[in-house]
């Protein structure tokens, strides 16, 4: 049972370009929606987070664009670099209850930042 | 400053052998958590606990069992390994409350043959 659906499976930048992936959900629950960095080898390390009652956040290259009412939401790498080639995960979390807490986590993007 | 420590980082192991995996973690945190990784699966949770003493199931529960005696430690338990086990565990630990990230170790790489 997959709640948060990820895509694209994979993606190849070339340097500078801009890198967008997407993930939908079907829980209404989910009241956090963080996106993690994995880095071969390494454990995933959060990257940017939002709360739905937000559409945009930004840190420095990096943006999520959320939608509530399409359940949608979308992290965008600006000025796409080598460094940033790495699998990316979408998660959502569980408002309250005895899930209060657990992640969903989408099923991964692999990127790949070519020079 | 270690934050989250995985024993041992790979490990292989024959169908029916037990093993126990070890996360220790130094940030004093509430939460701990369990998960495996499988490709084009994501991450998908074993089991949590929300404090010293108590655990709970989560999305993939058979065939493991956890523990958590002290704080600061979290045991991921295989009784009789099997080949759909094959994957690579990663915990994780956060601070109780709203918005609180989770902090992953680098992961234990488990073979089942």
């Amino acid at each position: 049972q997959q709640q948060v659906k990820q895509s694209p499976q994979s993606l190849i930048v070339q340097k500078g370009g801009i890198s967008i992936i997407n993930c939908a959900y079907e829980n209404t629950a989910f009241d956090y929606f963080p996106w993690y960095q994995q880095f071969p080898g390494k454990g995933p390390a959060l990257l940017i987070a939002i709360r739905p009652d937000v559409s945009e956040k930004k840190e420095g290259r990096f943006t999520i664009s959320f939608n509530k009412s399409a359940k949608q939401f979308s992290l965008h790498i600006m000025d796409s670099q080598p460094g940033d080639s790495a699998t990316y995960f979408c998660a959502a979390r569980n408002a309250g209850g005895t899930s209060y807490g657990k992640l969903t986590f989408g099923q991964g993007t692999i990127l790949t930042v070519h020079p | 400053n270690a934050g989250v420590t995985q024993t041992p980082k790979f490990r292989v192991l024959k169908t029916g052998q037990s093993m126990t995996l070890l996360c220790a973690q130094d940030m004093n945190h509430e939460y701990m958590y369990w998960y495996r990784q499988d490709p084009g699966m994501g991450l998908r949770l074993i089991h949590y606990s929300v404090g010293e003493g108590t655990t709970a199931k989560g999305e993939v529960p058979d065939g493991y069992n956890v523990s958590r005696l002290k704080k600061q430690n979290f045991l991921l338990g295989l009784e009789s390994a099997a080949p759909s086990q094959t994957s690579v565990y990663f915990c994780a630990s956060s601070w109780r409350g709203s918005n609180q990230p989770q902090h992953f170790g680098d992961g234990t790489r488990l073979s089942i043959l």
